[in-house]
């Protein structure tokens, strides 16, 4: 079993839905968590990025951890096409450098 | 433009042929790292450096070697590619600490072994 689950998709939404992704973690160290978008044939860029348990919010963008169910979300208000890309989180431990990554939700943002 | 770059960009070579992918940040940061990533298992660490001359291990160490002579630049070096290190390869550099640390990921390099 890996570490970090994550659905791969793909998933696709029509312009202006809400998005949902999520993530299972099974390593109850872990204290950070991130969300990272990656454009097709580009580097990932850092989204989001929580600590421990509760809520972030960061204008379209909400990040939630719940760290007894360890499991994470990301929430996307009003997509839009440019939102169009790969979804990874990403997480590790308090002392720890490391990342430990899911594998990616592909999603798609229909005009 | 703070930014990490990575060449070659795309690279297509032979079994057992030494090859040599470059990083380098201007960002002046301590950790470096190296991730493959493949369909359906997302990036996988697979060397990362906390600082000058100190490097470690990460998820998917052989079959490969990296070295941190300066603290700009992290190469990674496959000394005989096999078909099975047919992969993306992204550099990484991050600055920080915990909530703070942020971490930059270079262009990738996409890396084919026949």
């Amino acid at each position: 079993q890996k570490e970090v689950e994550q659905d791969p998709g793909p998933l696709s939404v029509p312009e202006g839905a809400i998005v949902s992704l999520n993530c299972t973690y099974s390593n109850s160290a872990f204290q950070y968590f991130m969300w990272y978008r990656q454009y097709s044939r580009k580097g990932p860029e850092l989204l989001m990025y929580t600590y421990s348990s509760g809520n972030k919010e960061d204008g379209r963008f909400t990040a939630q951890v719940d760290k007894s169910s360890k499991y994470i979300s990301l929430f996307i208000r009003d997509s839009q096409p440019s939102d169009s890309a790969t979804y990874l989180c990403a997480m590790r431990a308090g002392s720890a450098r490391q990342l430990t990554f899911g594998s990616g939700t592909q999603l798609t943002v229909l005009p | 433009e703070a930014q990490v770059t990575q060449n070659p960009r795309y690279l297509i070579t032979v079994t057992g042929k030494k090859l040599t992918v470059t990083c380098s940040q201007n960002m002046n940061h301590e950790y470096m790292s190296w991730y493959r990533q493949d369909p359906g298992l997302g990036l996988r660490q697979i060397y990362y450096s906390m600082n000058v001359e100190v490097t470690d291990k990460g998820d998917v160490p052989e079959g490969y070697k990296v070295s941190r002579k300066e603290k700009r630049n992290f190469p990674l070096i496959l000394e005989s590619p096999s078909p099975n290190q047919t992969s993306l390869y992204f550099c990484a550099s991050s600055s920080g600490q915990g909530y703070q640390e942020t971490q930059y990921f270079g262009p990738g390099t996409r890396l084919l072994v026949l």
